[in-house]
């Protein structure tokens, strides 16, 4: 059974703090991304990373990075929360190269205050 | 960059009934076309998917449509049940030679019994 784990379904951080939003997968999948969900917006790409270190920017990166030390494992960095990245963030992998499914996390939802 | 349209935004349809989701994309080099399905409280999951060589696929009640010519597609689900109420979202590829997925804007569909 595949699976990616996010590290918290729920989250409350104060604005200005550091956040950090943890996925893992066990698939040995070499692409992982970070979206972001909004009512009425979708799913809006903000990082892929497609290998171990490396990493592209997606739709909204502004007020984020990602860390991709390990392949099994990406970080979501919010450098200094605000009230506008309060949302729904979904982690997703799959496989590299040919047209495959991507699995989605549960999801973390974060409140900043 | 890619951009996918996806419309209606919402749709309600009695038990028995059918459905149709239709979204269009601008990247003419996109060549994988993704359908998920989100329940609420849960994440998605792909539900059918259709790659740019074949016009149409179809897996029991769903049913996937796609013109190159006029960059669009559409889901299409016959006799319609509760259990099919979910938000469902189409995305593209972006581009033929990136993994990156762009999603639209997601379909609420009701089925009432």
């Amino acid at each position: 059974d595949v699976k990616v784990t996010q590290s918290s379904r729920y989250l409350v951080k104060r604005t200005g703090e550091k956040v950090f939003l943890e996925c893992v997968q066990d698939m040995d999948h070499e692409n992982m991304f970070w979206y972001r969900q909004d009512p009425g917006l979708g799913l809006r790409l903000i990082y892929f990373s497609y290998d171990v270190k490396m990493k592209e920017k997606g739709d909204i990166p502004e007020g984020y990075s990602v860390s991709r030390e390990k392949k099994e494992r990406f970080s979501l960095i919010l450098e200094s929360a605000s009230t506008n990245q309060t949302s729904m963030y979904l982690c997703a992998s799959n496989l590299d190269g040919v047209n495959t499914e991507a699995f989605f996390g549960q999801g973390t939802r974060l409140t900043v205050v | 960059g890619e951009n996918v349209e996806q419309h209606p935004s919402t749709l309600s349809v009695q038990e028995g009934d059918s459905a149709v989701i239709k979204c269009t994309y601008s990247d003419s080099a996109s060549n994988y076309f993704p359908w998920y399905k989100q329940e609420l409280g849960k994440r998605p999951q792909l539900i059918i998917d259709i790659r740019s060589n074949v016009g149409e696929k179809k897996d029991q009640r769903i049913a996937v449509t796609l013109n190159k010519t006029a960059k669009h597609f559409s889901l299409h689900i016959t006799e319609t049940q509760p259990e099919d109420s979910a938000v469902y979202f189409c995305a593209a590829k972006r581009g033929a030679f990136t993994d990156k997925l762009i999603f639209g804007t997601g379909t609420r569909l009701q089925v009432f019994p």
